[in-house]
């Protein structure tokens, strides 16, 4: 089965930190994506990363950016928290295959106090 | 671009009745879809998937759904609920070419006994 990891389930932090959002997967899986999912609006796609190093802009990449420096992990960057970033944050990663599904993690409750 | 309607934001069903959950989708070629289950604080859980082939296609949980194209609709069905099926339902299109899927805004499953 793949794993998909996420470091934190609950996260609190204050305004204008900076927040660093973990994900690991364990399948060797070349995409890996982040996710926002807020009430009502579904999930949001803020960047994916097909690739080490490589990165595309999502739906909502404005306030976040991503690293990812080894295949397995990828970080969702919060350069300076505010508070309309309150939401779940969820990781997924996926083949890089025609027709793969995505598998995704537990999710990270962010609240930005 | 592609998208993902479900039309319904809340089912109530009791238990042992059966379901039908809806999800139209918007794009000009063959699409492949997928239906995810989330409970409550968990991440999401591949329930199936519609790459091509027969077009009812079978999952976990004793789950089904159906691709019909002339109606544009992939719609997941279960004959006979259990307590545990409580939980949110997201369907999500991709397409080839694209790494990206497209999620619905969900439907939110209730139960009754």
């Amino acid at each position: 089965d793949v794993k998909v990891t996420q470091s934190s389930r609950y996260l609190v932090k204050r305004t204008g930190e900076k927040v660093f959002l973990e994900c690991v997967q364990d399948m060797d899986h070349e995409n890996m994506f982040w996710y926002r999912q807020d009430p009502g609006l579904g999930l949001r796609l803020i960047y994916f990363s097909y690739d080490v190093k490589m990165k595309e802009k999502g739906d909502i990449p404005e306030g976040y950016s991503v690293s990812r420096e080894k295949k397995e992990r990828f970080s969702l960057i919060l350069e300076s928290a505010s508070t309309n970033q309150t939401s779940m944050y969820l990781c997924a990663s996926s083949l890089f295959r025609v027709g793969q599904p995505q598998h995704f993690g537990d999710g990270t409750r962010l609240s930005i106090l | 671009a592609q998208s993902v309607t479900q039309p319904d934001i809340h089912i109530t069903v009791s238990e042992g009745a059966s379901l039908e959950l809806r999800c139209n989708y918007s794009y000009g070629a063959t699409p492949y879809l997928f239906w995810y289950v989330q409970s409550p604080g968990q991440g999401l859980q591949l329930l199936l998937k519609y790459f091509s082939g027969d077009t009812l296609v079978q999952g976990i949980k004793g789950f089904e759904a159906e691709f019909k194209r002339s109606q544009s609709s992939f719609n997941l069905r279960k004959p006979s609920v259990h307590w545990s099926d409580a939980a949110e339902y997201f369907c999500a299109v991709g397409n080839f070419g694209n790494e990206k899927l497209t999620f619905g805004t969900g439907t939110r499953l209730t139960i009754i006994p």
